[in-house]
């Protein structure tokens, strides 16, 4: 089975600032990897797939790289509703796994 | 509009057993890969289950195979999951989710509570 490494599990940062959160694979699943935010209380909300694809309706401030079994995500300018937790998910094959979950808090 | 409708959930003793269902609307049902997703109280979400359009795939997490099982209607464009020999834990939200099928949007259920506890 596939397990996912998501760092940092936590993180302060200020409106404006440039966050990135990594996710490493146990083994390569090329592309096959998704980042979603979940707000509290909600339902996740998928941001990228693809690695890098963004998805519809998603700002461009969003980006996603990365191939093999390390991966990046990068929020270029936090907003307030930004302040969520992140999770990474691998979809290259089953048993589907979630990274452990990044928690972005205001500083 | 998509809709995704959990329903089921509850409180249930160790050992006993849940049918979560999972009502959909506004999309071809029948054409995606379903699956279950769930996530304890003030824990990550962990995937739970998957199933093809026509049942030809099933796939299970580890820590439910064996005691869960999922299954639709695409008949009613529905979902569910029977839990039985239900663990403390097993207690979490359950989420039935639209997911993974590349530039087309994800849809979620609102999230079903099931408390396994004595």
């Amino acid at each position: 089975d596939i397990q996912m490494t998501q760092s940092p599990s936590s993180l302060s940062a200020s409106i404006g600032d440039r966050v990135t959160i990594t996710c490493r694979a146990s083994q390569g699943i090329s592309n096959y990897l998704a980042w979603f935010r979940q707000k509290p209380g909600k339902a996740p909300k998928s941001l990228i797939y693809a690695a890098s694809s963004l998805q519809s309706g998603v700002p461009s401030k969003f980006s996603g790289s990365g191939s093999g079994t390390d991966f990046t995500l990068t929020i270029s300018s936090l907003q307030p509703e930004d302040f969520a937790t992140y999770y990474c998910l691998q979809y290259h094959s089953y048993p589907l796994a979630f990274g452990g979950g990044t928690k972005v808090e205001i500083k | 509009e998509v809709q995704l409708v959990e329903s089921g959930g509850g409180l249930v003793r160790p050992g006993g057993s849940l049918r979560l269902s999972c009502a959909t609307s506004g999309f071809s049902f029948s054409s995606y890969t379903m699956h279950w997703v769930r996530q304890a109280p003030g824990k990550g979400l962990e995937w739970v289950s998957s199933i093809s359009g026509t049942t030809i795939y099933i796939y299970y997490a580890g820590s439910v195979k064996g005691r869960f099982t999922i299954s639709r209607d695409n008949a009613k464009n529905s979902l569910y999951l029977q839990m039985n020999s239900l663990r403390a834990e097993d207690t979490a939200v359950y989420y039935c989710a639209r997911i993974l099928h590349g530039a087309e949007p994800d849809y979620w259920g609102q999230g079903t509570l099931v408390t396994v506890s004595s």
